[in-house]
């Protein structure tokens, strides 16, 4: 079974600055990995997904991520963080199937103006 | 496009007691989730349906969750009886067929076991 683990459950970041928050899954092949970010109030919506092909994956609202085989991982970055980003953000795995989407615990970013 | 819809929002129960919450997905989805957020953790998977049959619902309580999908349209997931753990936000998603398409989810319904 495949797992995720999200290993920061906070961040906080000034407006502007760079943002990297980290992903690692658990996947005996390559995985379907995705983005999700859910906002106060509001229901989960996706950032990016990859499934195969180029390894850095351009998303929504200027997020990017890489798939590091190596490393299992999936790290989320965008390179100036605005208030507006301030959510939860969610990674998660899909079996080669395209079944059974696991989540990660979130990281919840938080913005200093 | 109208999204996916989940009713009612909030349900405050005592433990024991029965709930039913409803889904109606985006027009044309195959393919239908429920899950269970927790607070502060991420969603987990409940069942998935593929119009009106079940995928998966290895992580489904069986002993007090029932899930259906008549029809393979809209669904009703039940809960009976409840249990103070069971409090939760209950989100509803779909996808045109695969989970590894974009899944797009409902609003939550809102769960208060007392």
């Amino acid at each position: 079974a495949q797992s995720v683990t999200q290993p920061d459950i906070h961040i906080t970041v000034s407006e502007g600055a760079s943002l990297e928050l980290r992903c690692n899954y658990s996947y005996g092949a390559t995985p379907y990995l995705f983005w999700y970010v859910q906002s106060p109030g509001q229901g989960l919506q996706l950032l990016l997904k990859y499934f195969s092909g180029d390894t850095l994956v351009q998303g929504i609202k200027g997020f990017e991520a890489e798939f590091k085989r190596s490393q299992s991982s999936f790290n989320l970055r965008k390179p100036s963080v605005h208030w507006s980003d301030a959510a939860e953000y969610f990674c998660a795995v899909a079996n080669n199937a395209g079944n059974m989407l696991t989540f990660g615990g979130g990281t919840r970013l938080m913005v200093k103006p | 496009e109208a999204g996916v819809a989940q009713s009612p929002r909030y349900k405050i129960i005592e433990k024991r007691q029965s709930v039913a919450f409803w889904c109606n997905p985006i027009s044309g989805h195959a393919t239908l989730y429920w899950y269970q957020q927790i607070l502060g953790q991420g969603p987990k998977l409940l069942i998935q349906f593929q119009n009106n049959g079940v995928v998966d619902d290895s992580q489904l309580p069986k002993d007090r969750f029932s899930a259906e999908r008549l029809k393979g349209v809209d669904s009703t997931l039940k809960i009976q009886p409840a249990k103070l753990e069971d409090s939760a936000v209950y989100l509803c998603a779909s996808t045109v067929k695969w989970a590894s398409d974009e899944q797009f989810f409902g609003p939550g319904t809102r769960l208060t076991v007392l």
